[in-house]
């Protein structure tokens, strides 16, 4: 089956930058997702990207896709104590009721 | 604007209990799913809907029931609770149909339920 990989854990320093990687094994995916999960609280949408784009920039955040590799990163710049977080990717193919595999999810600690 | 509302929040069941969990949604969106989170690890699709009256089984379905009887609910049924359900509930709502594509979910708060 589909198959999303994240490692568990990564701490920054707060304003440096943070790469959170993610590696899937569907090579039918179409969108490519990253959610943000805060203590207590359900899954955010933070950005996304297209199959068929390499790279997309919404402010601080860079979602890098490397689709050889079926690699993809979250590069969020600046970070900051509230980024503090658990992130997920997420991977979803059209036309299967929109159905999302996720991984494991990285906790993103920053620290001051 | 709610979007994805759930009920309860949190819940203790005795094992052998059943319980409902709520699920509700104003944005006018065809497809639903339930999702459970255990520690550590990723969200686990249990079984998802693309409408009313129509319901599939995802990943993980054994022990769970749901039912779609109209577009904003979706609740998830816990017949006979076991130890191993015990874990964090979560709702999703993607607006579904026409053209496929670009179908972010959108998510609930959870219902964080222990089974004792």
């Amino acid at each position: 089956g589909e198959d999303v990989e994240q490692s568990l854990f990564l701490s920054v320093r707060e304003g440096d930058s943070s790469v959170i990687n993610c590696t899937y094994t569907d090579s039918s995916s179409t969108y490519l997702y990253w959610y943000k999960q805060e203590p207590g609280a359900g899954l955010q949408l933070l950005t996304y990207i297209f199959s068929n784009m390499d790279m997309k920039q919404d402010q601080r955040l860079t979602v890098l896709l490397n689709k050889k590799d079926k690699h993809l990163s979250l590069r969020i710049a600046d970070t900051q104590t509230g980024d503090s977080a658990i992130y997920f990717c997420a991977d979803g193919e059209d036309g299967t009721a929109s159905k999302l595999t996720f991984g494991t999810g990285t906790r993103l600690q920053v620290t001051l | 604007n709610a979007g994805v509302t759930q009920t309860p929040k949190f819940r203790i069941l005795k094992i052998g209990q059943s319980m409902t969990l709520q699920c509700t949604q104003d944005m006018n969106h065809n497809y639903m799913y339930w999702y459970r989170q255990d520690p550590g690890m990723g969200l686990k699709l249990i079984y998802y809907s693309v409408g009313a009256g129509i319901t599939d089984k995802g990943e993980v379905p054994n022990g769970y029931n749901v039912s779609r009887s109209t577009t904003e609910d979706f609740p998830l049924r816990l017949e006979l609770a076991a130890p191993s359900q015990t874990s964090v509930y979560f709702c999703a709502s993607s607006p579904g149909g026409g053209q496929g594509g670009w179908q972010p979910q959108h998510f609930g708060d959870g219902t964080r339920l222990s089974i004792l």
